[in-house]
């Protein structure tokens, strides 16, 4: 019963490295979004997948990239990272649709710490 | 433009007190609201929803009701237990296929 799986949980870069967040969902969901949670913003969607091979930004797109590799795999990726990409960062998934009924699945969370 | 605003934290009450966390939005539309809810080290997950004007969603003990006159959608509970300790964030749709999250509650409940 594993749901919305991410990895790595916690990984510390330095200026400039790059690194790439996996997201797993085993619900056959169709939509997939990628969030930034930092202290007093609450979360904020950098990217979101409504379906397999389809990608649109969200509120906070620069600096990273994504790719929806099937269905089921949704990653992240930070080309040059920078302190501001500092964050906890969320992987959710929903049914076709499953914004309008709220119900959005998500992981445990990625904490990245960019020095 | 669409936005969520939300009582800020960090809120700290005494275990069976009652409790209030204020969310309000300005919409063009209206809106299909929800109240998520994160505990310690985990992600967020659907607390309760309602998506028409005075609907009531409830779940575990919480309650919010959709008041269209005054574009709120105030969670509360009766009687808070230690393990409602969590940050709660409201996050309305505004009818882009997306949610919006507010800026997140903490709340500490106290034995």
């Amino acid at each position: 019963n594993a749901g919305v799986t991410q990895t790595p949980k916690f990984q510390v870069l330095k200026t400039g490295q790059s690194m790439t967040l996996q997201c797993a969902q085993d619900m056959n969901h169709n939509s997939m979004y990628w969030y930034r949670q930092d202290p007093g913003m609450g979360l904020r969607l950098i990217y979101y997948s409504a379906s397999e091979g389809t990608t649109d930004k969200g509120e906070v797109p620069n600096g990273y990239n994504v790719s929806r590799l099937n269905k089921r795999e949704f990653s992240l990726r930070l080309e040059s990272a920078a302190p501001s990409q500092t964050s906890v960062y969320f992987c959710a998934s929903s049914e076709l649709g499953g914004a309008d009924t709220g119900e959005l699945f998500f992981g445990e969370g990625s904490r990245l710490t960019v020095l | 433009g669409d936005s969520v605003t939300q009582m800020e934290g960090p809120v700290t009450l005494s275990e069976e007190a009652f409790l209030t966390i204020n969310c309000t939005y300005t919409a063009t539309g209206y809106p299909s609201l929800f109240w998520y809810v994160q505990y310690p080290g985990e992600g967020l997950q659907l607390l309760l929803k309602a998506t028409k004007a005075d609907d009531k969603g409830s779940n575990k003990g919480f309650e919010a009701t959709y008041r269209k006159e005054t574009t709120s959608f105030h969670l509360e509970k009766g009687s808070v237990q230690v393990s409602d300790s969590a940050v709660y964030f409201c996050a309305p749709n505004f009818g882009n296929e997306k949610l919006t999250f507010g800026t997140g509650t903490r709340l500490t409940i106290i034995p």
